[in-house]
Parts: C-alpha cells; sequence; structure tokens
C-alpha cells in the first residue's frame, strides 16, 4: 500500500515560516490534504486538494505538490499553530484507499 | 453547518464487539457526494483510516482490520454505525466518525471523537 513519510518534528521560531514535507512516491500525481490536531480536538482541514485553504484557514497556510514531496507551509509562524500536522491522500490503485502521513509535531520556539 | 457525533460505550470487554454510531446534522448520509469514515487514533499516535461506506452501502476497509470491521447505514435516522469485533487492547483508542469528499475536498468534517477503552 502507498505511504507517506512526514518528519516528526519542526521546531520554528514565531514569526518565522515552518515548512511540513509530505513524501510520497510520485505524490505530485496524488491529491494531498493536510489537518491540524491540537491535543484533545479532532483534526481540522487546513488544505485540500493541494493547494486550496478551507473557508476560515488563515493565508498564512499554504501547500504544494510536486514529484515525490507534498509541502504545507505556515507563514508568521504563532504560538497557536502549535500543534500536529498530517498528510493525507486517497489512493484508488491500492487497497488502503485513505492514507495518512505519520504525522509532524510542530513546536513554536 | 454538518455535524456529526459519535455514540457508545466507552468501556469494552476483550473479545466483545465495540459498537459505535455517527449521527450526521446539516448533512444526509444518502448524499452521493461524500463516504462516511471511521478513523481511529491510538493514544499518542497517528490517524488510522478504518474504513467507509458510501450512500450505496458499498463499504471499503482497510486491509488490516477488514476481518474484523463492519460498517453500516441508516438513512433512516440519518446515521452511520462501526463494529469492530474481537477486540484487544490493542483497539484502545480515539474513534472518530467522519465525511470524506475523497479527492475532491478531503476530510471536511470530523466528530468530535470518543475514547474507548478495551479492559476486562
Amino acid at each position: 500500500s502507498y505511504v507517506l513519510t512526514q518528519p516528526p518534528s519542526v521546531s520554528v521560531a514565531p514569526g518565522e515560516t515552518a515548512m511540513i514535507t509530505c513524501g510520497g512516491n510520485n505524490i505530485g500525481s496524488k491529491i494531498v490534504h493536510w489537518y491540524q490536531q491540537k491535543p484533545g480536538q479532532a483534526p481540522v482541514q487546513v488544505i485540500h486538494y493541494d493547494t486550496v485553504r478551507p473557508s476560515g484557514i488563515p493565508e498564512r497556510f499554504s501547500g504544494s505538490n510536486s514529484g515525490n514531496t507534498a509541502t504545507l507551509s505556515i507563514s508568521r509562524v504563532e504560538a497557536g499553530d502549535e500543534a500536529d500536522y498530517y498528510c493525507q491522500v486517497w489512493d484508488s490503485s491500492g487497497d488502503l484507499y485513505v492514507v495518512f502521513g505519520g504525522g509532524t509535531k510542530v513546536t513554536v520556539l | 453547518q454538518v455535524q456529526l457525533q459519535e455514540s457508545g460505550p466507552g468501556l469494552v470487554k476483550p473479545s466483545q464487539t465495540l459498537s459505535l454510531t455517527c449521527t450526521v446534522s446539516g448533512g444526509s448520509v444518502s448524499s452521493r457526494s461524500y463516504y462516511w469514515s471511521w478513523i481511529r487514533q491510538h493514544p499518542g499516535r497517528g490517524l488510522e483510516w478504518i474504513g467507509y461506506i458510501y450512500y450505496s452501502g458499498s463499504t471499503y476497509y482497510n486491509p488490516s482490520l477488514k476481518s474484523r470491521v463492519m460498517i453500516s447505514l441508516d438513512t433512516s435516522k440519518n446515521q452511520f454505525s462501526l463494529n469492530l469485533s474481537s477486540v484487544t487492547a490493542a483497539d484502545t483508542a480515539v474513534y472518530y466518525c467522519a465525511r470524506d469528499a475523497q479527492a475532491a475536498a478531503g476530510i471536511e468534517y470530523w466528530g468530535q471523537g470518543t475514547l474507548v477503552t478495551v479492559s476486562a
């Protein structure tokens, strides 16, 4: 089945840009969604269809997807952005239709 | 605004069947645009897709759980349900129901999640 690889953790200073990668074989040919999860809460979608921000998500969140890597970028990082972030694809070619990355913990220094 | 709410026992004994129901409001489980999903998260771990059901009743399951999982739909109550049989402590997790628009928009709506503990 398809595998998505994320770094376990990313640390960033307030005001800087956090970049969270999601690696997968030819992931650029797939559509990637991203979710933010804060402790004790359900995940919230922050990017869908590679680059689209759902209503209510700040413009500071952006996504890209090409080759073997998709990236979620958070610009002008704030303390409230500290959370776990998961990438996800829908894979109709295998038998595991919904695939999540392992998650990345973003720590704001 | 679409809302999903999980309900069911918070404690299940080993070897028994875990049963949860998700009640949907603000949208219909009969919609052809969405798949109705169950996703779980073991304590301190990442997200694991369990499976989903389409309005037609077609189901798709995680191969690692397929032999023990059944997801069903009750359109009259606008609900969908999860049954996971022969549970062990390894099934202790927070269980989420969610609405999945697949490639078009991903998982837009999630329930708040419910912790199910498997213990004697």
